[in-house]
């Protein structure tokens, strides 16, 4: 079965501070990389994607990075903010097929 | 721009009624539409998906005939809880595709609670 396996499952961190939450898959077909931010009683917000035809993508504070051999991906938030309090979601998408698969969430906290 | 609306926001509902729920793309044609189901502190669950002037594709293990999913135009897909019953309670979200590869827009989501 197709999975996206994302962790960790919940992180704190101070303001100021790098945030990071990782995803693995197992998939070599997936070509599509997207994190969505969802805050509570929210549908989920496009935050940035990546294609495995590069190594990192940066927007402002957010910067995806990829590694295709190990198969994994990572969301990095620079100078993480208390608005940046949200649960994240990393998928991946498979050629031919428009159905996403997505993991399990990280809930991230910053404190002020 | 990518903007996707829902309505209503949340919605209320007794036992054996039916509720209609409508995902509309505001400011692109949406070639397809996905549903998703999300349980309070869980990821989402792709129920089906839509396209424009087709049949739904529902995923393993969702009744068709309990969520029907109709996707009228390129700008508008409705799922209507038919029978709804208390486990039915849930978010429900829409997203919407403008078919360049794979993006998804989503809605902000349905809260519906059935009594």
């Amino acid at each position: 079965q197709q999975q996206v396996k994302q962790s960790p499952q919940s992180l704190i961190v101070q303001k100021g501070g790098i945030s990071i939450i990782n995803c693995a898959y197992e998939n070599t077909a997936f070509d599509y990389f997207p994190w969505y931010q969802q805050f509570p009683g929210k549908g989920p917000a496009l935050l940035i994607a990546i294609r495995p035809d590069v190594s990192e993508k940066k927007e402002g504070r957010f910067t995806i990075s990829f590694n295709k051999s190990a198969k994994q991906f990572s969301l990095h938030i620079m100078d993480s903010q208390p608005g940046d309090s949200a649960t994240y979601f990393c998928a991946a998408g498979q050629g031919g097929s428009e159905k996403l698969v997505f993991g399990k969430g990280t809930k991230l906290t910053v404190n002020p | 721009g990518a903007v996707v609306s829902q309505h209503p926001s949340w919605v209320i509902c007794k036992s054996g009624t039916s509720v209609k729920i409508e995902c509309r793309s505001l400011d692109f044609q949406a070639t397809t539409m996905f549903w998703y189901r999300q349980f309070p502190k869980q990821s989402l669950m792709l129920m089906a998906t839509s396209n424009e002037g087709s049949k739904a594709t529902y995923e393993q293990g969702v009744e068709k005939d309990k969520f029907l999913i109709n996707h009228a135009s390129l700008t508008l897909s409705t799922l209507t809880v038919t029978s709804a019953h208390p486990e039915d309670s849930s978010f429900y979200i829409c997203s919407a595709s403008p078919g360049s590869f794979y993006e998804q827009y989503f809605g902000p989501g349905t809260r519906l609670t059935v009594t």
